[in-house]
């Protein structure tokens, strides 16, 4: 069975600063691995996925991802945050024509 | 293009009504899903459909909840009878090909509150 842990249910940086969330995935395959975002009363939109080409991955709004196999982990990241990135942000993981597994998420709040 | 259209977008009932909750897909999209979301449960997956046929309902919570899909283009989520512990926001998704990558188009979702 695969599954993603999201380490941090809320996480808080200043404006400008470095964005790091944390995602790490069991999946006894090689996985497909996706970061979604939520903003408020909206659906999920794609940011960015994983599906065993390059590891380093490039998303929409300045996010990227990279892949670990050794580690098991698909960090999201984002050099300097801006305060519309604040949102809720969920790491997911499938096989191929699998369902998708979503974690429990992770708040990013973003200061002033 | 049209993205994937959820109705109603907002539903207050009384405990022990019937609700229907309505999902257009994207066209094309050949695997819809139904998810819930809840703030101590967050996304669980209900039910998904791969070219309108049910493949996996274990995430059906009780025999209350019901989903169809009678053709491409519609699907519904049917709890008779709703309870308080219902409430939720209700997102309906969609992906081209059962043998994609897994990437979902989510609807704005539908947000019930059963009182």
């Amino acid at each position: 069975a695969q599954s993603v842990t999201q380490l941090g249910s809320h996480v808080s940086v200043s404006e400008g600063a470095l964005v790091l969330l944390r995602c790490n995935y069991s999946s006894s395959v090689p996985p497909y691995l996706f970061w979604y975002v939520q903003y408020p009363n909206q659906g999920l939109q794609l940011l960015l996925k994983y599906t065993s080409a390059a590891t380093l991955v490039k998303g929409i709004n300045g996010f990227e991802a990279e892949f670990k196999k050794s580690e098991t982990s698909f960090h999201l990241t984002k050099p300097s945050a801006h305060m519309r990135d604040a949102a809720e942000y969920f790491c997911a993981v499938t096989r191929k024509g699998n369902k998708l597994v979503f974690g429990a998420g992770t708040i990013l709040r973003v200061k002033s | 293009d049209a993205g994937v259209i959820q109705s109603p977008r907002h539903e207050v009932t009384e405990m022990g009504q019937e609700v229907t909750l309505r999902c257009k897909p994207i066209s094309g999209h050949n695997s819809l899903f139904w998810y819930r979301q809840t703030m101590m449960r967050g996304l669980e997956l209900l039910i998904y459909f791969n070219n309108n046929v049910p493949i996996d309902d274990s995430g059906m919570p009780e025999d209350r909840f019901s989903a169809k899909m009678p053709n491409a283009s519609f699907s519904t989520l049917k709890i008779q009878p709703s309870e308080p512990r219902d409430s939720a926001v209700y997102f309906c998704a969609s992906r081209p090909g059962s043998g994609n990558t897994g990437e979902l188009f989510f609807g704005e979702g539908s947000r019930l509150t059963v009182l």
